[in-house]
């Protein structure tokens, strides 16, 4: 089992509708949940981390954390095309210290 | 700009050949990570740094790889005797402390 799951994709959802993306982890003592987006060709950049169950809201952008079911999520709301991208899910698990754990991520488009 | 910076962007070598990247951390930031991304994978861990200390190393790193962060500032990854494995791209991060960790632009590496 890795330790850090995502769906995978593509994921192809229209301009204007929800995009979810979901992340499932292996080490129930994780603490911290993070969500990069990742341009082809470009370095990985931070838009979203939670590290309280429930939800956190962000402009368009809501996380979602249940730490009872080892599962965290991502919501884009009114989805544009400059969504379009790879969105990693990466995890802070309890016994490694700082390095984080990487999902394979998530391709997103969105059709205008 | 004070975001991470890292040099060089791209680099071409022979297989066998040596390569050192520099990075440069976020100037506040006292926590330094290496990672190593391929296509289509999510980022690995490779090594961090706590100001000059080195606290952790992944198993991915081999005896070929060695990094160092003799001020507690800028940091160097070397690659000797590389092999074709060895492409792909290698991704700085920094940190204040276990908080949120902001990627570099990578530099990537080519081994022909």
């Amino acid at each position: 089992q890795k330790e850090v799951e995502q769906n995978s994709g593509p994921l192809s959802v229209p301009e204007g509708a929800i995009a979810s993306l979901n992340c499932t982890y292996s080490d129930r003592g994780s603490q911290s949940f993070f969500w990069y987006r990742q341009y082809s060709g470009k370095s990985p950049e931070l838009i979203m981390f939670i590290y309280s169950n429930g939800d956190k809201e962000d402009g368009r952008f809501t996380a979602q954390l249940n730490k009872a079911s080892q599962y965290v999520s991502l919501l884009i709301r009114d989805s544009q095309p400059s969504d379009s991208a790879t969105y990693l899910c990466a995890v802070r698990e309890e016994t490694s210290g700082s390095r984080l754990t990487f999902g394979e991520g998530t391709q997103l488009t969105v059709n205008p | 700009d004070t975001g991470v910076s890292q040099n060089p962007r791209h680099k071409i070598t022979k297989r066998g050949q040596n390569v050192t990247f520099r990075c440069d951390p976020i100037s506040e930031h006292n926590r330094l990570y290496w990672y190593r991304q391929t296509l289509g994978q999510g980022p690995e861990f490779l090594t961090y740094f706590q100001n000059e200390a080195q606290l952790e190393k992944s198993r991915l790193l081999s005896d070929r790889f060695s990094a160092e962060r003799p001020k507690g500032s800028f940091s160097t990854l070397e690659i000797q005797r590389t092999e074709q494995g060895d492409s792909a791209m290698y991704l700085c991060a920094s940190s204040s402390y276990h908080n949120e960790q902001f990627f570099g632009p990578g530099t990537r590496l080519t081994v022909l």
